[in-house]
């Protein structure tokens, strides 16, 4: 199975800031990757899809990035409704595989 | 409007069986591949599994956690998806999610089960 490694596992940041969180695959995924926000209680949300494909309604400060086996998710000028927690998956191949999340709080 | 409604979770004892529904609505649910993904209390994302339409054969696939225990299944007449669990253990307790093919813009509100004597 291919593992998907994210860091970090947590993240301290403020309204305003510009967050970069990184998602490493363990063999070449292409550009399989895609990014997702979840709220407690609530099931994932699609953010990002390949290749870097925003999702309808998502703001334009979300951009994702990478190919290969290095992706990144950068958040410019956090807003209140971003902290959350963020999860990459490869569905490059079966099993599809998630990071462990990143955890995004306000500091 | 794309609908997924998951049912049939609860509490059942290690050992114990349950089955979960996913009711789907809005979109062509014959065509579309319906994957199982769950989530324990505070923890991660994990796939448990897939169901493919009738042109793909219906081919199924696991994660190796739950294989020869979990069954997934489909009712294209009923636009409804299947989580058959069986042998269930502790640490299969988790919110139960359905989601409509592999990068999933669309998730059910997920179901709870419990494995706890």
């Amino acid at each position: 199975d291919i593992q998907m490694t994210q860091s970090p596992s947590s993240l301290s940041a403020s309204v305003g800031d510009r967050v970069t969180i990184t998602c490493r695959a363990s063999q070449s995924i292409s550009n399989y990757l895609n990014w997702y926000q979840q709220k407690p209680g609530k099931a994932p949300n699609l953010l990002i899809s390949p290749p870097s494909n925003l999702q309808s309604g998502v703001p334009s400060r979300f951009n994702g990035s990478g190919s290969g086996t290095d992706f990144t998710l950068t958040i410019s000028d956090l807003q209140p409704e971003d902290f959350a927690t963020y999860y990459c998956q490869q569905s490059y191949t079966t099993p599809d595989t998630f990071g462990q999340g990143t955890k995004l709080e306000i500091k | 409007e794309v609908q997924l409604v998951e049912s049939g979770g609860g509490l059942v004892q290690p050992g114990g069986s349950l089955k979960l529904s996913c009711a789907a609505s809005g979109f062509t649910f014959s065509g579309s591949a319906m994957h199982w993904v769950r989530q324990a209390s505070g923890k991660g994302l994990e796939w448990i599994g897939r169901i493919r339409s009738r042109v793909n054969g219906y081919a199924t696939a696991y994660a190796a956690t739950v294989t020869g225990r979990f069954t997934i299944s489909r009712d294209d007449s009923k636009n409804t998806a299947y989580l058959q669990m069986n042998s269930l253990k502790t640490e299969d307790t988790a919110v139960y999610y359905c989601r409509r093919g592999v990068s999933g813009s669309d998730w059910g509100q997920g179901t709870l089960v419990t494995v706890s004597a």
